[in-house]
């Protein structure tokens, strides 16, 4: 079964860092991975996918990169902002059916101004 | 900008009411998604539909149904509630054939106390 993780689960950073998340999965035979950001109370909104072929994908400050060998992603903040305060959370598509989805539990960001 | 709406952000009710969560989506999506999410444990597939009248179990199915009559719409049923559903229920959509690739997009989320 697979199995996602992101260390740490919560962070706090000044405001202006470059910061990076983490996410690893335990069965790197994957399709896609996509991060997402949760503001409190709120849905989930989409930041980023990556498929299986790709290494990296970048919207802006944001870039993400995949190395499925290591089972492993990382999603990094440059130029953080308090806006930029959210949980953010990575899923894992393990197959072709839509429903092998599996999500970490999230990391908590702070940006403090 | 895809749009999945809830239609009921907070909802109180009492243990054994029969309870109705509606998601509508505005993008012609295939598959749409309900998920609980809990401090601790979480997101939860409770049940997906890949086709209208086309429903799979998820990993949470017991005390919930669920009915999609319009590829738009994916309705979360509590046949009767207790308190173990307080959670916090969030509905999904993606456009997706048999393989991969699309993203999924999500709801702002229905907060659901039951007392």
């Amino acid at each position: 079964k697979q199995e996602v993780t992101q260390i740490p689960a919560a962070l706090s950073v000044p405001e202006g860092e470059n910061l990076v998340l983490n996410c690893s999965f335990t069965d790197s035979a994957i399709y896609n991975l996509q991060w997402f950001r949760q503001d409190p109370g709120k849905g989930l909104t989409s930041l980023l996918l990556i498929q299986s072929s790709q290494r990296e994908q970048t919207s802006g400050r944001l870039n993400a990169s995949l190395d499925k060998s290591s089972g492993r992603s990382t999603l990094y903040i440059a130029a953080s902002q308090p806006g930029d305060s959210a949980t953010y959370l990575c899923a894992v598509r393990l197959s072709g059916s839509a429903r092998q989805l599996t999500f970490g539990s999230g990391t908590q960001l702070t940006v403090l101004p | 900008d895809v749009k999945v709406t809830q239609s009921s952000r907070y909802l109180v009710k009492r243990t054994g009411e029969k309870v109705f969560l509606e998601c509508v989506q505005d993008m012609d999506h295939e598959n749409m998604f309900w998920y609980r999410q809990d401090p601790g444990l979480g997101l939860r597939l409770i049940y997906f539909s890949y086709d209208v009248k086309m429903k799979e179990k998820g990993d949470i199915p017991e005390g919930y149904s669920v009915s999609r009559e319009k590829k738009e719409r994916f309705s979360l049923i509590l046949e009767s509630a207790s308190t173990n559903q307080t959670s916090m229920y969030l509905c999904a959509s993606s456009k997706d054939g048999a393989r991969s690739g699309n993203t999924i997009y999500f709801g702002e989320g229905s907060w659901l106390t039951v007392v």
